[in-house]
């Protein structure tokens, strides 16, 4: 199985930092990378796809990044609507497989 | 406006069986692939099916394969998951999810459905 590895596990951010996220895959994954995001007491949404996608209603300050092992998701300007826990998924071989998820809390 | 509404989870016994649904709406289910993702206690998510949109094409992580059954009903626009031999390690909330057209990310999810495998 492809291993996730995520990090930072959390991290405070103050309103209108740049925050990063980052996901290590334990093989290439050829760019099939998606982040999501989850709000406390909802269901995971779908941010980003094919590691740099933006899906469709999701604010431009998201963007994603990166190739072969590497990958991460940038939030430029944090909001406060931005707290939450994201999760990278890797979908280029099954089992497909999630990070541990990064906390993202407002300073 | 696409929704998906899961149904059927609850309390069993280490070895019972359970089946799940999920209701969708909005948008027309028999061309989407979907699956179902589970959350444990601690807030890890683990996918643990998958099924194409013609009901073909199962796929299971070895965690649950051969213990879990994805099938799907397109002229009732719903998704299943039945799930036996379960075990206290199957304790968590259960989403179902839409894939994107074409591709394996998950753009719509239900709201989830918790199963607790406890005597």
């Amino acid at each position: 199985d492809i291993q996730m590895t995520q990090s930072p596990a959390s991290l405070a951010a103050s309103v209108g930092d740049t925050v990063t996220i980052t996901c290590r895959a334990s093989e290439n994954i050829y760019y099939s990378l998606a982040w999501y995001q989850q709000k406390q007491g909802k269901s995971p949404q779908l941010l980003i796809y094919n590691a740099n996608s933006l899906e469709d209603g999701v604010p431009s300050r998201f963007s994603g990044s990166g190739s072969g092992t590497h990958y991460s998701m940038k939030i430029n300007s944090m909001q406060p609507e931005d707290t939450a826990t994201y999760f990278c998924k890797q979908a280029y071989d099954v089992p497909w497989t999630f990070g541990g998820g990064t906390k993202l809390e407002i300073k | 406006e696409v929704k998906l509404v899961e149904s059927g989870g609850g309390l069993v016994q280490p070895g019972g069986s359970l089946k799940l649904s999920c209701a969708a709406s909005g948008f027309t289910f028999s061309s989407y692939t979907m699956s179902w993702v589970r959350q444990t206690p601690e807030k890890r998510l683990e996918w643990v099916a998958y099924i194409s949109n013609g009901g073909g094409s199962p796929y299971y992580p070895d965690t649950v394969k051969g213990r879990f059954t994805i099938s799907r009903d397109n002229a009732k626009n719903t998704l299943y998951l039945q799930m036996s031999s379960l075990k206290s390690e199957d304790t968590a909330m259960y989403y179902c999810a839409r894939h994107l057209l074409g591709g394996y990310a998950m753009d719509y999810w239900g709201q989830g459905t918790s199963v607790t495998v406890s005597s």
